[in-house]
């Protein structure tokens, strides 16, 4: 099945900066990509996603990109706030079913 | 906006027994899946169904059954509950089984096996 890796585990950033966050999957059949945030004691919930038809993907502060080629896909937060502050899973479907990297716990430092 | 109810939300169970945990949803989705969380992890997919009366296996499904008896109800079963199994498990449904489909997770049940 589908694998997909995610990088870093944990990253600090200042208020303010960017922040990037980075996975990888396997299967070149995988054809969307959703990002998923958790708050502490809060379920998982789709802030981002994109399609194998697309590049690039802008939300407000949220980009998403990907490389098709290099089976790799990105999400970057601009202009990080406190509220930033949380989990961050990527995903890749696979044949009915999605599956999540390990997750990227992101601190947004004042 | 879709709702997806789990229970119980908590619960501690003994090692060798036995532990249903349920999940109802209204969405009138057709796909359902059950996911575990360990602290630290990620979510990893135990079972799924896309239609009643039909599950299927995810990634890590040994020591785990499933039941979708209705389009709505998708349960997960520990037959024998081991110390491994204590984790965080999250019930969701989707539209699309994936194919550019969100996933609707429910609040999560957490479930500890002494």
């Amino acid at each position: 099945g589908e694998q997909v890796e995610q990088l870093p585990s944990i990253l600090r950033v200042q208020e303010g900066s960017s922040a990037s966050i980075n996975c990888s999957y396997e299967d070149s059949a995988s054809n969307y990509f959703p990002w998923y945030k958790q708050e502490p004691g809060e379920n998982p919930k789709l802030i981002i996603d994109i399609r194998s038809n697309m590049e690039r993907k802008q939300i407000q502060e949220l980009i998403v990109l990907l490389d098709k080629k290099a089976k790799r896909f990105s999400l970057h937060i601009t202009d990080t706030q406190p509220g930033d502050s949380a989990m961050y899973f990527c995903a890749a479907d696979g044949n009915e079913k999605i599956t999540f990297g390990a997750g990227t716990k992101l601190t947004i430092k004042p | 906006e879709a709702a997806v109810t789990q229970s119980p939300r908590s619960k501690v169970a003994v090692t060798g027994g036995k532990v249903t945990l349920s999940c109802h949803q209204t969405n009138n989705h057709d796909y359902m899946y059950w996911y575990r969380q360990d602290t630290g992890h990620g979510l990893r997919l135990i079972h799924y169904s896309y239609v009643a009366d039909s599950t299927e296996k995810g990634d890590i499904p040994d020591g785990y059954k499933a039941s979708r008896p209705s389009q709505e109800n998708f349960s997960l079963i520990l037959e024998l509950a081991s110390l491994s199994q204590t984790a965080v498990y999250f019930c969701a449904s989707s539209d699309w089984g994936g194919y550019t489909g969100q996933l609707y997770f429910g609040e999560g049940s957490k479930l500890t096996v002494l």
